[in-house]
């Protein structure tokens, strides 16, 4: 069956230093990954997209990568602050023009200043 | 311009009542997905509108669950018979011209006691 991994510990890290998070899945061919970034108690805020066809997309501090030989995508945050502390989702979507994005359950940031 | 807006944001409710769950998407905005979120959880499809056609309806979990949008607008997620298993929060989220980008609002908090 498909999955979507990422990993539910907290990733802890000193403000200024670069958060990567991992997203890994299997028995999935995705159109494209989203990630989106979730606070307490709100509803997730998309960030990025990438294509199954691009290895790298960049948002001012953010940086996405995705090996679909290795299936994963890996999400960096650089020079990261406290304010970037939240939930991190990655989302695939499938193939076909469904747009109907699968989510993984999601990784904590906590960044201390 | 407004985002997505759901209402109630709480609901308590007995087991074995109904709940109307309401979602007011981006205007405009042609596409509308319902998903759920149960603590520790990753967001679980539950179904999806686009435009005139026939709503994707393949991640409701049981027939107790249905939803309508009227007029392509305003969406109504209706639960029957409530189960304490349902108690989870019910996100609501739209897209327009850019399928790609999902906009989520700040959700439901279902409890049943």
């Amino acid at each position: 069956s498909q999955k979507i991994e990422q990993n539910s510990e907290a990733l802890n890290i000193q403000e200024g230093k670069t958060a990567t998070l991992t997203c890994n899945y299997t028995n999935y061919s995705p159109a494209y990954l989203q990630w989106y970034r979730q606070d307490p108690g709100r509803g997730p805020v998309f960030l990025l997209l990438i294509r199954e066809n691009e290895k790298e997309k960049r948002k001012e501090r953010l940086k996405v990568t995705f090996d679909t030989t290795l299936k994963q995508s890996l999400f960096h945050i650089t020079a990261s602050q406290p304010a970037d502390s939240a939930t991190y989702l990655c989302a695939l979507v499938g193939p076909g023009g469904s747009y109907i994005p699968t989510f993984g359950r999601g990784t904590s940031l906590i960044v201390h200043p | 311009g407004a985002g997505v807006s759901q209402s109630p944001s709480n609901k308590v409710t007995e087991k074995g009542k109904d709940v109307e769950l309401r979602c007011d998407p981006i205007s405009g905005h042609t596409a509308l997905y319902w998903y759920r979120q149960s603590l520790g959880q990753g967001l679980e499809f539950l179904i999806y509108f686009q435009g005139n056609s026939a709503p994707d309806k393949s991640g409701l979990p049981s027939d107790r669950f249905s939803a309508e949008r009227t007029g392509g607008s305003v969406s109504t997620l209706t639960i029957q018979r409530t189960q304490q298993e349902d108690s989870a929060v019910y996100l609501c989220a739209s897209s327009g011209t850019t399928k790609e980008t999902q906009y989520f609002g700040p959700g439901t908090r279902l409890l049943v006691l």
